[in-house]
């Protein structure tokens, strides 16, 4: 069965001081994983999409990173409207839906 | 504009009724999905659908039911054989198995 573990579970940040989320998984065979922003009370926001080991993505201050065994959204000098719960999810093996992590619900604080 | 519609936005639902959550799509996409979202809690797959008059359960399909009879509706019902339906309820859609999802605004659904 595959699993996403998400850590931490909240984060608060000053303005400005940059961090990393992760985001690890057990799965038989990645063919996909992808990071979404929620905003409360809305539905998840695609951000990206990463399918092999070393490969990276940056959408302004965010930049995803995949190993093997993690993945990694490191957020750079983050503004308040960073603010969100930040979810992880795995397409693996034969399976046709997304198995998601429970988040990393981040503050940045101005 | 292309996207997900759900609706309504808010839903209270009294003790032993059924409510049925609408979701429409017109981004032409074959996959459709429910997830339900408990806070805390990751989304978890209630059901899905990789094409017309066709769906599967997900993990959580109990007190729940589907249709598809048209491309562009995948509506859930929620059931009186579910016993604690109070959540956020989303849907999604895929142009294929190996693409990431475009979600709609989210259905939280109340129990009175």
């Amino acid at each position: 069965e595959d699993q996403v573990t998400q850590s931490p579970e909240a984060l608060r940040l000053q303005e400005g001081e940059s961090s990393s989320l992760n985001c690890s998984y057990t799965v038989s065979g990645l063919r996909g994983l992808f990071w979404y922003r929620q905003d409360p009370g809305k539905g998840p926001e695609f951000l990206f999409t990463l399918y092999s080991a070393g490969e990276e993505k940056e959408k302004e201050r965010l930049k995803a990173t995949l190993t093997k065994k993690e993945s990694f959204l490191h957020i750079t000098a983050p503004k308040p409207e960073d603010s969100a719960t930040y979810l992880c999810a795995v397409l693996s093996g034969s399976a046709r839906q997304l198995t998601f992590g429970s988040g990393t619900q981040l503050t940045v604080l101005p | 504009d292309g996207g997900i519609t759900q609706s309504p936005k808010y839903l209270f639902r009294k003790e032993g009724q059924n409510v049925t959550l609408s979701c429409e799509q017109n981004l032409n996409h074959d996959a459709m999905y429910w997830y339900r979202q408990d806070p805390g809690q990751g989304l978890r797959l209630i059901y899905y659908s990789q094409i017309v008059n066709d769906f599967q359960k997900g993990d959580i399909a109990e007190g729940y039911s589907v249709s598809r009879e048209k491309k562009e509706s995948f509506p859930l019902t929620v059931t009186s054989a579910q016993k604690n339906p109070t959540a956020f309820y989303l849907c999604a859609s895929n142009p294929s198995s190996e693409s990431g999802y475009t979600f709609g605004s989210g259905t939280r659904l109340t129990v009175v």
